[in-house]
């Protein structure tokens, strides 16, 4: 199993629609999370990082940690055609000095 | 405010080349790292510096070498370049402690193609 896991879509949406993006990771220890947007043929850009206490909300995006089932979710509302990316979780796992990035997943939004 | 610098963009190199990858950040930040990203792979670790003066290996430190110049400059060297080194490399950093609660950001990367 690797230690953060990704479904690699791509994941279709209309726009205005809901995206819902998840990852799962390995170590029940782990205490942050972060989620990074990168278009294609650039570099990843942080949207937004939660730690182990709890969610978060940043304007139409939220993630969500679900300790007991090991996976957090990035959530994406009233999406746009400019939301249309590769979207990379990221998790700082406990006791590994390293910070382990699925393989992401591709969100299209659909006009 | 220019966050974190990579240099060049882009490079071509015959089998056996050396290089250097340069990167450098103005965010004041003690921790910088390098990534590279190969399709269907993901972002793996080449080599990180938690703090001016230090560096230690990370996944996949195989075929590099790095020097933390100062604070601001971390750079990455191919000795002796091979064709599996084709890849798009990511430098980042972060404020406090390698792998601490703190995010990464990174540069505009290199996209490094080995012949």
């Amino acid at each position: 199993q690797k230690e953060v896991e990704q479904n690699s879509g791509p994941l279709s949406v209309p726009e205005g629609a809901i995206a819902s993006l998840n990852c799962t990771y390995s170590d029940r220890g782990s205490q942050s999370f972060f989620w990074y947007r990168q278009y294609s043929g650039k570099s990843p850009e942080l949207i937004m990082f939660i730690y182990s206490n709890g969610d978060k909300e940043d304007g139409r995006f939220t993630a969500q940690l679900n300790k007991a089932s090991q996976y957090v979710s990035l959530l994406i509302r009233d999406s746009q055609p400019s939301d249309s990316a590769t979207y990379l979780c990221a998790v700082n796992l406990q006791g590994a000095n390293n910070l382990f990035f699925g393989t992401g997943t591709r969100l299209t939004v659909i006009p | 405010n220019a966050g974190v610098t990579q240099t060049p963009k882009f490079q071509v190199l015959k089998t056996g080349q050396s290089m250097t990858l340069q990167c450098a950040q103005d965010m004041n930040h003690n921790s910088m790292y390098w990534y590279r990203q190969d399709p269907g792979m993901g972002l793996r670790l080449i080599y990180y510096s938690a703090s001016e003066g230090t560096t230690d290996k990370g996944e996949v430190p195989n075929g590099y070498n790095v020097s933390r110049l100062n604070k601001r400059e971390f750079s990455l060297r191919l000795e002796s370049a091979a064709p599996s080194q084709t890849s798009v490399y990511f430098c980042a950093s972060s404020e406090t402690g390698a792998f601490s609660n703190q995010p990464q950001h990174f540069g505009d990367g290199t996209r490094l193609s080995i012949l």
